[in-house]
């Protein structure tokens, strides 16, 4: 079966600093990668995803995300954080073919310091 | 984007009684709704699947009659947590896609505590 580890469980930056959150995953044949976010008292919501095509992939809010398949990795960026997007973050794959269940890593609190 | 919500979003119970989450989607009709369950500072794991009209696809290890999942319409879906006990106090959440791209919507969560 497959898994998702998202190896930083907390992380804190002060405002403009960049930012990465790693995800990896295991397993072996073609996947959808997902990035949710979860607002503090909000529901999670779609930040971007990774179907196929062009592996950067560029979502709402200035993120990205680049899948190297060589790596099995999803890494999430953004160039200059701000003090709004404290929130978690969550990977998620889905492996095609199999339905559309996700499977989610553990999560990444991120803090934005002013 | 589309919105489901899941009521109710807090319920207090005692051990033994029966508790049912609601999850809507409330401007598409959902085709495959999806019921996860989160423990504090762990992910998001799934529990079933949910097709309206027909029976819910369990996860291993998720016991079907203890939650009990109707999916009677393509715009609700329902957990019913039977006798509950307090190692079900837990965050539920449902999610909805309506799409052959199947980006799945996420209700807002349930906080479940079982006394």
């Amino acid at each position: 079966a497959q898994s998702v580890s998202q190896h930083n469980h907390h992380v804190i930056l002060s405002e403009a600093a960049s930012l990465e959150l790693g995800c990896n995953y295991s397993y072996g044949g073609t996947v959808n990668l997902f990035w949710y976010v979860q607002y503090p008292g909000q529901h999670l919501q779609l930040l971007l995803k990774y179907f196929s095509g062009d592996p950067l992939v560029k979502g709402i809010k200035g993120f990205e995300a680049e899948f190297i398949k060589s790596k099995f990795s999803f890494n999430l960026r953004k160039p200059s954080v701000q003090w709004s997007d404290t929130a978690e973050y969550f990977c998620a794959v889905r492996v095609t073919g199999g339905g559309n269940k996700l499977t989610f890593g553990t999560g990444t609190q991120l803090k934005v310091e002013l | 984007g589309a919105v489901v919500s899941q009521h109710p979003s807090r319920v207090i119970c005692k051990s033994g009684t029966s508790v049912k989450i609601e999850c809507r989607s409330l401007d598409f009709q959902a085709t495959t709704m999806f019921w996860y369950r989160q423990f504090p500072k762990q992910s998001l794991m799934l529990m079933a699947t949910s097709n309206e009209g027909s029976k819910a696809t369990y996860e291993q290890g998720v016991e079907k009659d203890k939650f009990l999942i109707n999916h009677a319409s393509l715009t609700l879906s329902t957990l019913t947590v039977t006798s509950a006990h307090p190692e079900d106090s837990s965050f539920y959440i449902c999610s909805a896609i309506f799409d052959r791209v199947e980006t799945q919507y996420f209700g807002p969560g349930t906080r479940l505590l079982v006394l």
